[in-house]
């Protein structure tokens, strides 16, 4: 499975787009990103998932180059409420980030939002 | 309709005891994964089961076990409970297609056990 790396945390303020990148350089031909979200004492959440270029949903967008090297994903106009750890996930098809119930879940980024 | 429910949401247990958690998954799931989260390893993954078989596991010693009923709950034990097993422990349900094909994880709020 390919090695995911993100930044440890972020700040932003409320209003703001923020962008998280992660690094995926030995990412497989088959492999999907995958991103989730977790807020305190609570399970991860599924946010998005794509394969290339852009995904969009009604929470986030999705942006991956060509290269799939990397893949950044956008949170518009974030809100306090939106302060959580992000993982990004890699492998697996399109099982959500993995399949017969193994996420590997790296380090994730901690975005913090500020008023 | 209903998440994943975990029971109970916070544990206190002494070292050596042992200890038991439940998850329900959202009716119609039949996979079940268990992972443990502490704040210097991260999430990492227990094991999974499928119909009431263990279908994947990840690195843990012999002490942690899991067993899937019929209806699809699964229940997790911990024995010989120890100081660095204090962490907050997740289960996540899915629908998969009998091709294999995942259609996505729903993970319950977790047990906070802490082992004294």
């Amino acid at each position: 499975l390919a090695k995911t790396t993100q930044p440890i945390s972020m700040d932003s303020y409320e209003g703001q787009e923020v962008n998280i990148t992660c690094s995926h350089n030995n990412i497989a031909t088959n492999d999907y990103i995958t991103w989730y979200q977790q807020f305190p004492s609570q399970g991860p959440r599924f946010i998005i998932q794509g394969y290339k270029t852009k995904v969009t949903n009604e929470v986030a967008s999705l942006f991956i180059p060509a290269d799939r090297k990397s893949s950044t994903l956008s949170l518009p106009r974030v809100s306090l409420s939106d302060t959580a750890v992000y993982y990004c996930l890699v492998g697996d098809g399109g099982n959500y980030g993995g399949s017969q119930g193994n996420l590997i879940f790296g380090k994730g980024t901690k975005l913090s939002v500020k008023p | 309709k209903a998440g994943v429910t975990q029971t109970p949401r916070y544990l206190i247990k002494t070292r050596g005891q042992q200890v038991t958690l439940s998850c329900s998954p959202i009716s119609g799931h039949r996979s079940v994964s268990w992972y443990q989260q502490t704040p210097g390893q991260g999430l990492q993954f227990l094991f999974e089961y499928f119909s009431e078989t263990q279908r994947n596991k990840g690195n843990f010693p012999g002490r942690f076990s899991g067993r899937q009923f019929s209806n699809s709950r699964s229940e997790m034990n911990v024995s010989t409970l120890e100081l660095g097993d204090s962490a907050l422990y997740l289960c996540a349900s899915s629908l998969e297609a009998p091709t294999g094909e995942n259609y996505g994880y729903t993970f319950g709020s977790g047990t906070r056990l802490t082992v004294v």
